[in-house]
């Protein structure tokens, strides 16, 4: 099964919102209320920001949102700060078979 | 505090074998599930495999199915994967991580090691 799509690169600056959208299929995305997002910094660990499509775990700024229609997922943060510029990924279960499946990355750039 | 450290990665020539070690402590390790998940350079995250909090069940992506196993020692808390038949796209640094939720095989990854990188190259 195919990674989940997202776009390549997303720029926005301090102050502002950006949305990331992470587009699958009825197999994954759109069958399940399952997706989850990562912020994943270079040569770190990555992290969960968002799970259960609109949950946050304990610690994660309420800047971060995340949402979805049909097929396609959204990861919203608003009052963009310096520390948010990190690689963004999207995850969704997608059944017993191909279980989960990650997008391919959105690189998030504060200007 | 909760960590994970992996181990065992390496360069190691395609169609050779491997084994990844992830070493947990901080948490109750035969209470949850564990992952591995991959990102090979340039790439973006690729989920590996997940075994239950007790190792009864095992799932994999369809990339290595076949290949690797997944594994995991509770009375040690350490987490395996023996990987098998390696080839070049098996190039990756790989993460183990903790699932969210307590027990069974669940799909949200909340604690991850910092990696060890598996080069595969003749």
């Amino acid at each position: 099964q195919s990674a989940l799509t997202q776009p390549a690169s997303v720029s926005g600056s301090p102050g502002q919102s950006i949305t990331i959208s992470c587009t699958g299929s009825s197999s994954d995305v759109g069958g399940y209320n399952s997706v989850s997002w990562y912020q994943h910094h270079p040569g770190k660990a990555p992290k969960l920001m968002i799970y259960d499509v609109t949950k946050r775990p304990s610690g994660v700024s309420n800047r971060f949102s995340g949402s979805k229609s049909d097929n396609t997922a959204s990861l919203t943060i608003s009052g963009l700060q310096a520390e948010d510029e990190a690689d963004y990924c999207c995850c969704s279960y997608a059944g017993s078979s191909t279980y989960v499946i990650f997008g391919g990355g959105t690189k998030l750039t504060v200007l | 505090q909760v960590q994970l450290v992996e181990s065992g990665g390496g360069v190691v020539q395609p169609g050779r074998s491997l084994r990844l070690s992830c070493a947990a402590s901080g948490f109750a390790f035969s209470n949850y599930g564990m992952h591995w998940v991959r990102q090979a350079p340039g790439k973006g995250l690729e989920w590996v495999a997940v075994v239950s909090h007790d190792g009864t069940n095992k799932y994999y992506s369809d990339s290595v199915k076949g290949r690797f196993t997944i594994s995991r020692d509770n009375s040690k808390n350490t987490l395996n994967l023996q990987m098998h038949s390696l080839r070049s796209e098996d190039s990756a640094a790989y993460y183990c991580a903790k699932d969210l939720f307590g027990y069974g095989a669940g799909f949200y990854m909340d604690v991850w090691g910092k990696g060890t990188t598996v080069t595969v190259s003749s």
